[in-house]
């Protein structure tokens, strides 16, 4: 079956310093990956998704960037956080297809505090 | 430009009755509607979803109703339980899409005993 995990679960960071959030997914091939945010008290806000190695779509300007350097592995990274960047970081996978019924699936998400 | 809405921010039903938690989306295109269930500082849970050549699908307890002229589907629970508990989004995608998601901003189900 398939498993996705991402971490760290937690963690605190001042502002201007980095980020680096990782995501893997097991049990699957040619994912199609994903990278979500929920802010507090809001739904769930696309921020990239990937169809494949080195193929990242960005869906909002922001002080985010992902990277895909391996088939299922995803990672989220800052050079330089900003307290607006605090918020609930969900992975997600689904069936690397381009349109039909898709579902999507998520992982434990990552709670960043920028202080 | 909000594609998919929940209107109702939080939903409240006593132990056994039912729950509806409604859903209104704008976008013509989408042809595939979800719905997840989350706990606090949990990934989202998928529930069932619902193709748009159907209007109605069920799975145990829940069942998701689409109705494509008016926009709008709904996932009833029966009975409710406590577990039941969270915030509930719906979700949904279509044409060349690339299986991206537009959620709804949620309800929150609170059941009580």
């Amino acid at each position: 079956s398939q498993t996705i995990h991402q971490w760290p679960a937690t963690l605190v960071q001042p502002v201007g310093s980095p980020l680096s959030l990782e995501c893997t997914v097991e049990g699957t091939s040619n994912p199609n990956l994903y990278w979500y945010r929920q802010a507090a008290g809001r739904g769930l806000q696309l921020l990239f998704y990937s169809v494949g190695i080195g193929q990242i779509s960005s869906e909002v300007p922001q002080n985010l960037s992902a990277s895909r350097p391996q088939d299922r592995q995803f990672i989220l990274s800052s050079k330089k956080l900003l307290l607006s960047d605090s918020g609930f970081y969900l992975c997600a996978w689904s069936v690397g297809r381009t349109h039909g019924e898709n579902t999507i699936y998520f992982g434990e998400g990552s709670w960043l505090t920028v202080v | 430009d909000q594609q998919v809405k929940q209107n109702s921010p939080s939903l409240s039903v006593q132990e056994g009755r039912i729950s509806i938690l409604n859903c209104d989306y704008t976008n013509s295109m989408f042809d595939y509607f979800l719905w997840y269930k989350k706990y606090p500082a949990e990934g989202p849970t998928f529930l069932i979803s619902i193709s748009s050549i159907k209007d109605k699908n069920e799975d145990g307890r829940f069942t998701v109703f689409l109705n494509k002229s008016a926009k709008h589907l709904s996932l009833h629970i029966v009975p409710s339980q406590p577990g039941d508990s969270a915030v509930y989004f719906c979700a949904a995608s279509g044409g060349t899409s690339y299986g991206k998601l537009t959620f709804g901003q949620g309800t929150i189900l609170t059941v009580h005993p």
